[in-house]
């Protein structure tokens, strides 16, 4: 089955570029998406289609996807981005899959 | 706005049911497959279930495939989720999402419901 493995967690200071991987076999033959969730509230989904942006999201967020990782980059990070990020992409044998998870702390 | 509410959710014990709904409103309900995402206290979140537009077409994670039953009315823009034999591992918030597709294997949630809680416990 297909499975998205991603680092459990990721440590960036204030103002600084924060990278989050994603791992997936081929997954760069796929479309990966990304989504925020901070504590209490639903996730969000801030990055589509390996590097679009919804509307509203800000231009800090960024997305890259090749051969078996995407990556959802944030440059400059604000305390506000503090929140747990999940990737998820769609395979034609597991369907939908979502990544493990990874928090994101602003220190 | 798009708009997404769930209800439905509460204590059940182990091998009981519960029915889960999902009022949409804020767009055209019958053009968009619908999934239900749970996530457990303090785990990550899990693709339960999603249904076509139509209804026609429906998928289950295997963790649940044979209890769980999704089901939408276009006529009343809602989605439900039967729940049957439950277990205590499947105590989670459940989500409903609107799904987008950008075509083929561009699967993504771009609208999210705040999740209405399942406790399975005795």
């Amino acid at each position: 089955s297909f499975e998205l493995t991603q680092p459990p967690s990721v440590s960036v200071s204030p103002g600084q570029t924060a990278s989050i991987s994603c791992s997936g076999d081929k997954l760069g033959d796929k479309y990966a998406c990304w989504y925020q969730q901070k504590p209490g509230q639903s996730p969000v989904m801030v990055i589509y289609q390996d590097s679009k942006r919804p509307s509203g999201i800000p231009e800090r967020f960024s997305g890259s996807n090749s051969g078996n990782t995407a990556t959802l980059t944030i440059s400059g990070t604000q305390a506000m981005d503090e929140a747990d990020y999940y990737c998820q992409a769609w395979d034609s044998s597991t369907l939908w899959v979502f990544g493990g998870g990874t928090k994101l702390t602003v220190l | 706005e798009v708009q997404l509410l769930e209800s439905g959710g509460g204590l059940v014990q182990p091998g009981g049911s519960l029915r889960l709904s999902c009022a949409a409103s804020g767009f055209t309900f019958s053009n968009y497959a619908m999934t239900w995402v749970r996530q457990a206290p303090g785990k990550e979140l899990e693709w339960v279930s999603t249904i076509s537009g139509s209804g026609g077409s429906t998928y289950y994670a295997d963790s649940v495939k044979g209890r769980f039953t999704i089901s939408r009315d276009n006529s009343k823009n809602t989605l439900y989720l039967q729940m049957s034999s439950l277990r205590a591992e499947e105590t989670a918030v459940y989500y409903c999402a609107k799904e987008t597709r950008g075509g083929y294997a561009n699967h993504y949630f771009d609208y999210w419901g705040q999740g209405t809680l399942v406790t399975v416990s005795s």
